[in-house]
C-alpha cells in the first residue's frame, strides 16, 4: 500500500463548476498537509497548507482535513481553465521533515 | 536568490557516465531536499539536508547516488556509472527551518536523460 493515495484521474469539470480532488494517507503519526499544482513542465508550487483537522479557505481554495478517517481534500470552486494541470497532496509524517507525495490527480476545466 | 536555483536545466548522458546536478536553495533557508520525478509519478524523496549535514538519506536508490552541501549553501547531485533507468526530472527544493510548519519551496528541476 502507497503511503500516499490519490485518483491519477483524469478529472473533467466544466469551467465554473466545483472540482473535488481526494487523498488518503497511510501513516497517522502525520502532522502537515499540502497540496502543490504542476503544471506540464514546470515544477510542484503550493498552494495550500493544513495542520488540523476541518476545513480551510484561501480565496477559491478549501482544504479538508480528517485525522480520524486519514484522509486529506482539495475542492476548487468557479473553476477555471487555468486550473487544469496536476495536482499533488503531500504529507510529512511524525519525526520526518520531507514530504511524501501521492501520485497526482490530472484535472482538465473544460471551457 | 529569488527563488531556488538548479543548474543544468537539461541534461542528455550517456550509459557510464558520471554526472552533477547542482542545487541554489532560497538564501538563508537551512533546510534543502533532493526529490526525483519520473513521467505521470509525484516527486520521490532522496535525501534531506539540515546545514551541511545529510539529516535523512533513506531515499537514495542505492549507492551510485551521492550529495553533498559542504557550506550549508549550494547543493550537489551526484550520480556516478548513470542507467537509463535515472532518467527523470531530479528536483531541488528548500525551506526556511525544515520544521513540520515549514513551506518547502522547489525548483524549476534539472531534467536528466541517459541514452
Amino acid at each position: 500500500q502507497k503511503e500516499v493515495e490519490q485518483n491519477s484521474g483524469p478529472l473533467s469539470v466544466p469551467e465554473g463548476a466545483i472540482a473535488s480532488l481526494n487523498c488518503t494517507y497511510s501513516d497517522r503519526v502525520s502532522q502537515s498537509f499540502f497540496w502543490y499544482r504542476q503544471y506540464s513542465g514546470k515544477s510542484p508550487e503550493l498552494i495550500m497548507s493544513i495542520y488540523s483537522n476541518g476545513d480551510k479557505e484561501d480565496g477559491r481554495f478549501t482544504a479538508q482535513l480528517n485525522k480520524a478517517s486519514q484522509y486529506v481534500s482539495l475542492l476548487i470552486r468557479d473553476s477555471q481553465p487555468s486550473d487544469s494541470a496536476t495536482y499533488l497532496c503531500a504529507v510529512k509524517g511524525g519525526s520526518a521533515r520531507q514530504l511524501t507525495f501521492g501520485s497526482g490527480t490530472q484535472l482538465t476545466v473544460l471551457p | 536568490g529569488a527563488g531556488v536555483s538548479q543548474t543544468p536545466s537539461n541534461k542528455v548522458t550517456e550509459k557510464g557516465k558520471y554526472v552533477e546536478l547542482r542545487c541554489d536553495p532560497i538564501s538563508g533557508h537551512t533546510a534543502l531536499y533532493w526529490y526525483r520525478q519520473s513521467l505521470g509519478q509525484g516527486p520521490e524523496f532522496l535525501i534531506y539536508f539540515q546545514g551541511t549535514g545529510a539529516a535523512d538519506d533513506s531515499g537514495l536508490p542505492n549507492d551510485r547516488f551521492f550529495a553533498v552541501r559542504p557550506e550549508g549553501s549550494v547543493s550537489t547531485l551526484k550520480i556516478q556509472r548513470t542507467e537509463r533507468g535515472d532518467s527523470a526530472v531530479y528536483l531541488c527544493a528548500s525551506s526556511s527551518r525544515g520544521d513540520r510548519l515549514d513551506t518547502i519551496y522547489f525548483g524549476e528541476g534539472s531534467w536528466l536523460t541517459v541514452v
